[in-house]
């Protein structure tokens, strides 16, 4: 089992959808949670990122963590073409250093 | 600031061959990282540098070897490629998260895209 799992998509939904992107994994020390969006041919860049568990607000996204569960979530509300990219979950113990964790990511289509 | 470079773009090597890949950042941080990316396996650490003259093996170090040449540079050399070396290369340095609930945010550079025939 990979220490940190996550649909590969694609997933295709139309503008102004809300749209639900998940993680599970297995590392029950994992506590620190982020959210990254990757552009085609471009690298990774920090959308969010979530401490313990509990919910965290940016405008149009919402990122939502159960470590009971051991599921991490991003909602996108009002879904734009802008918005299509992967979406890759990560995950740490510590928070810093080499201990970082990445799920194979999701592909988004947001279709106008 | 031009945040995270990287050279080259793109490289196409026989197997066997060597190169050396090159990231430079420009925001003062300490830390930096070399990761490749596979299809369905998600970012895999090769290499980190804490600081200047530190080195770690990551989760993939097997079949390469890195510098930290300043607070700046942090090259990643494969000295004999193999076809399984086929990925695309991003480089990543951080800023320490302050205080106990924040986390270092990395930052990339635009990859590279190996190709070991």
């Amino acid at each position: 089992q990979k220490e940190v799992e996550q649909d590969p998509g694609p997933l295709s939904v139309p503008e102004g959808a809300i749209v639900s992107l998940n993680c599970t994994y297995s590392n029950s020390a994992f506590q620190y949670f982020m959210w990254y969006r990757q552009y085609s041919r471009k690298g990774p860049e920090l959308l969010m990122y979530t401490y313990s568990s509990g919910n965290k607000e940016d405008g149009r996204f919402t990122a939502q963590v159960d470590k009971s569960s051991k599921y991490i979530s991003l909602f996108i509300r009002d879904s734009q073409p802008s918005d299509s990219a992967t979406y890759l979950c990560a995950m740490s113990d510590v928070g810093y250093g080499q201990n970082f964790v990445f799920g194979p990511g999701t592909r988004l289509s947001v279709l106008p | 600031n031009a945040g995270v470079t990287q050279t080259p773009k793109f490289q196409v090597l026989k197997t066997g061959q060597s190169m050396t890949l090159q990231c430079a950042q420009d925001m003062n941080h300490n830390s930096m990282y070399w990761y490749r990316q596979d299809p369905g396996m998600g970012l895999r650490l090769i290499y980190y540098s804490a600081s200047e003259g530190t080195t770690d093996k990551g989760e993939v170090p097997n079949g390469y070897n890195v510098s930290r040449l300043n607070k700046r540079e942090f090259s990643l050399r494969l000295e004999s490629a193999a076809p399984s070396q086929t990925s695309v290369y991003f480089c990543a340095s951080s800023d320490e998260g302050w205080g106990a609930t924040s986390t270092d945010t990395q930052y990339f550079g635009p990859g590279t895209r190996l190709t070991v025939l």
